[in-house]
């Protein structure tokens, strides 16, 4: 049922550094990309999403980057934080949301 | 204003048995949707209900059921419980189905333990 392929699936990042995060996508269709943070025991919580008439939106440390003609998108966060640690979901929705498998972010202080 | 909010937070229930989850979804809006999160995956969709009507359906046994009631909350009902039925059950909410409006918010899940 996945389409939404993400990676890495981990990740180490020192603080004050850059987290990067990767997803790719197959179904053209899809018309709507968001970005979920999770911590553990929580549910999912909105963090950014971006639509494919635009290439970038940024969102104070979150920038999702959208590639359309290579079907892929990223979420960066600048300056990362001990706190950002956490899960982050890519998702693609067209009818019904497709989530990435998950990328668990670990920052260090 | 409240979030989405879902109940029971955890259910330990025995295989073959039945079980009821309930949502209330944020003032104000009338689409609610479900998925399942198995440990270490990402949630699956399994319904999207808005105005009352499903709009959605993903790849789950006809022993999940759902349905959204005049005030927008909703049920989902799992028959026949099968030890892979345990998960957390997700419940997100948004303005609308599709398009503008369409960002989901998260209820916290009902974790539900089959054994």
């Amino acid at each position: 049922q996945q389409q939404v392929k993400q990676s890495p699936q981990s990740l180490i990042v020192q603080k004050g550094g850059i987290s990067i995060i990767n997803c790719a996508y197959e179904n053209t269709a899809f018309d709507y990309f968001p970005w979920y943070q999770q911590f553990p025991g929580k549910g999912p919580a909105l963090l950014i999403a971006i639509r494919p008439d635009v290439s970038e939106k940024k969102e104070g440390r979150f920038t999702i980057s959208f590639n359309k003609s290579a079907k892929q998108f990223s979420l960066h966060i600048m300056d990362s934080q001990p706190g950002d640690s956490a899960t982050y979901f890519c998702a693609a929705n067209n009818n019904d949301m497709r989530f990435g498998a998950g990328t668990r972010l670990t920052v260090k202080p | 204003d409240a979030g989405v909010t879902q109940s029971p937070t955890h259910l330990i229930k025995t295989r073959g048995q039945q079980v009821t989850l309930r949502c209330s979804p944020i003032s104000g809006h009338k689409s609610v949707s479900w998925y399942q999160q198995v440990l270490g995956q990402g949630p699956q969709f399994i319904f999207q209900y808005y105005e009352k009507e499903e709009r959605g359906r993903g790849n789950f046994p006809d022993r999940f059921s759902a349905r959204q009631f005049p005030n927008y909350s909703s049920e989902l009902n799992v028959n026949a419980l099968l030890l892979g039925d345990s998960a957390l059950y997700l419940c997100a909410s948004s303005l609308a189905s599709g398009g503008p409006g369409y960002e989901q918010y998260f209820g916290p899940g009902t974790r539900l333990t089959v054994t």
